[in-house]
């Protein structure tokens, strides 16, 4: 069954430390994207990359890092920098200028 | 800045027909249209797109005004399951979408 899969489903951060969320996709799509949605709000680009071993910041990129060293994962870690994580985190990917699928998202929220 | 632009809520009733707008001011001439639809804790869903002709799918229908700054997503005949957050994000370049604030419909049965 081809999609997209984000893990885990909740996540609790503590002061200072660092998190890793996991965007695992099976539908062979070279683009994957990070976007994080506020409560009542439309989603943000948080990074993205069109391509193995590259990626780009998108609006909102400041205490979040990213890496895509396989063509199906592209995990999102939330720094120590990012004062404010508490968000709903969703992961899409998408092929050749088509349609962006997206994940059932992650919910990080700080302790 | 370039963004979209939704009323907050729309509400109608079951079987009836639904006209959602938006207004992407700031577009350019090479930008997708696209509509997606969310339901609370999940990831948006896509419903349709297109660049400058009206489309159709099983899902909906999408008119795009010929200066393509505004278009309109037709559900045809609504169900209590199309009761969702609807967004219109329009491609900036790399597949990049740019997301609004979305319209949250409610449908009455």
């Amino acid at each position: 069954d081809g999609g997209i899969t984000q893990s885990p489903k909740y996540l609790f951060r503590k002061e200072g430390q660092n998190v890793t969320l996991s965007c695992e996709q099976n539908l062979n799509h070279d683009a994957m994207y990070w976007y994080r949605q506020d409560p009542g709000q439309g989603l943000r680009l948080i990074y993205y990359s069109q391509i193995v071993n590259d990626f780009q910041k998108g609006d909102i990129a400041e205490g979040y890092s990213v890496s895509r060293e396989k063509k199906e994962s592209f995990p999102l870690t939330v720094t120590s920098a990012q004062k404010n994580p508490t968000a709903f985190y969703l992961c899409a990917s998408a092929e050749g200028g088509e349609t962006q699928y997206f994940g059932p998202g992650t919910r990080l929220l700080v302790l | 800045d370039a963004k979209t632009t939704q009323p907050n809520s729309m509400e109608s009733n079951e079987e009836e027909p639904v006209h959602l707008p938006c207004n992407h001011s700031t577009i350019s001439g090479t930008d997708y249209i696209h509509w997606y639809r969310q339901l609370p804790s999940q990831g948006p869903e896509y419903v349709i797109h297109g660049l400058t002709s009206n489309v159709n799918n099983r899902m909906a229908s999408l008119a795009i005004a010929e200066d393509r700054k505004s278009s309109t997503l037709i559900l045809h005949r609504a169900t209590l399951r199309d009761a969702a957050v609807y967004y219109c994000p329009y491609e900036r370049g790399a597949q990049k979408l740019v997301f609004g604030q979305g319209t949250r419909l409610t449908i009455n049965p």
